[in-house]
């Protein structure tokens, strides 16, 4: 079946460094791809997504790029903040239109 | 900007007690999803709710949980008998559209404790 793997947190990095979080996936078709993020004490929310081969979705200076022939969806980021600081979530739709999500990275970014 | 609303934040029961977990959705979404979240596992899928019934369930969602939307704004997930590996954090979710295509959006999420 559909799943996503997302590289084992945390991860921890001084202000301004540049950020990798990795997802692969596994899935039949072509399903869309999603970041969300979870900040301290609150809900996932959308960060950002790609619908099809080759589309990059960015936001926040976040981008990932939908990476068919190797099964990615990679997260990354220039220069982060400390308020970056959050759980990252790898998600591919599912067949049925529900969410198949990674096991989450937490980030903590240092001043 | 409308977001999803969930009460309570935090749960607390006893082992075999029913909770009920109450979600109101942002008002002009059609689609309503709960996920689960153990602690420091994964986000995890239990149900899909459009058009005033579960759309898909996963193997999570066995026969001790079921979902309602009682009214025009509430979407609420029982657990008859609550068991000691049901404590977690309990997220509902809406969209206007199927989940695949449309970006979820997410309510603060209510702690289950079971003991």
């Amino acid at each position: 079946g559909n799943s996503v793997t997302q590289m084992e947190g945390p991860v921890t990095l001084s202000e301004e460094a540049f950020l990798t979080i990795n997802c692969t996936y596994t899935a039949t078709g072509y399903p869309s791809l999603f970041w969300y993020v979870q900040y301290p004490g609150e809900g996932l929310q959308l960060l950002l997504k790609a619908t099809k081969a080759d589309d990059k979705g960015s936001n926040k200076g976040f981008e990932a790029t939908y990476r068919k022939e190797t099964t990615s969806f990679h997260l990354e980021k220039g220069s982060v903040q400390v308020s970056d600081s959050a759980v990252y979530f790898c998600a591919l739709g599912g067949s049925q239109g529900n969410l198949i999500f990674g096991k989450g990275t937490k980030l903590s970014v240092k001043p | 900007e409308p977001e999803v609303t969930q009460t309570p934040s935090h749960q607390v029961t006893q082992m075999g007690q029913e909770v009920i977990l109450r979600c109101v959705p942002i008002s002009n979404h059609l689609y309503f999803y709960w996920y689960r979240q153990i602690l420091g596992q994964k986000v995890e899928f239990l149900v899909s709710f459009y058009n005033n019934e579960i759309s898909e369930k996963s193997e999570i969602f066995d026969d001790q949980f079921s979902v309602e939307r009682p009214d025009g704004s509430n979407f609420t997930l029982k657990i008859r008998s609550t068991k000691l590996e049901d404590s977690a954090m309990y997220f509902c979710a809406s969209t206007p559209g199927p989940a695949a295509n449309s970006p979820l959006h997410f309510g603060n999420g209510t702690r289950l404790t079971v003991t």
